[in-house]
């Protein structure tokens, strides 16, 4: 059974600074990884999907990394603002491709 | 587009009363999700729908769960009775191709 952890739970920064987060699977016959975010109160928002066999993709800010044999991705958030504030989660599809498996977050707080 | 529609957005019921949470997909989409979130739990999926046509309930947790999708701009996801630990946010989302779209969901408290 596919489990999905991320690392930090929780992470506050200050404005500007740089971060990454981390996700970790334990199956890696995956089909793709997608990062989502989450605001308080509202549904999922993707963000980023790596087909697995992709290394990274990069959207303004955003970049994440794909390594599917240790069963890792990382989530790069340059310059960070306090817009960027939210739960990220990183979920997996595996098998048939369309069941995701989520991760529990990580809370980003974004100081100015 | 509107995105992923979900109603009612909040729904307070008493423990034994039955339940029913509403989505309407985005249009042309041809799968639907359902899906709950708890603090403990994370996000899970619940049942998922191609074409109208379930396609994998084993998440529904008990039979107390039921799910339609009478056509592909409608479905139900049902909970008769209700239990306090049915407590939760359920999220339906649909998609075309690899990428979920979310609707923004239904808090749901059973007292």
């Amino acid at each position: 059974k596919q489990e999905v952890t991320q690392i930090p739970a929780a992470l506050s920064v200050p404005e500007g600074e740089n971060l990454v987060l981390n996700c970790s699977f334990t199956d890696s016959a995956i089909y793709n990884l997608q990062w989502f975010r989450q605001d308080p109160g509202k549904g999922l928002t993707s963000l980023l999907l790596i087909q697995s066999s992709q290394r990274e993709q990069t959207s303004g800010r955003l970049n994440a990394s794909l390594d599917k044999s240790s069963g890792r991705s990382t989530l790069y958030i340059a310059a960070s603002q306090p817009g960027d504030s939210a739960t990220y989660l990183c979920a997996v599809a595996g098998g048939s491709n369309y069941k995701l498996t989520f991760g529990k977050g990580t809370l980003l707080t974004v100081n100015p | 587009d509107a995105g992923v529609i979900q109603s009612p957005r909040h729904e307070v019921t008493e423990m034994g009363q039955e339940v029913t949470l509403r989505c309407k997909p985005i249009s042309g989409h041809d799968y639907l999700f359902w899906y709950r979130q708890t603090m403990m739990r994370g996000l899970e999926l619940l049942i998922y729908f191609n074409n109208n046509v379930p396609i994998d309930d084993s998440g529904m947790p008990e039979d107390r769960f039921s799910a339609k999708m009478p056509n592909a701009s409608f479905s139900t996801l049902k909970i008769q009775p209700s239990e306090p630990r049915d407590s939760a946010v359920y999220f339906c989302a649909s998609r075309r191709g690899d990428t979920q779209y979310f609707g923004p969901g239904t808090r749901l408290t059973v007292l």
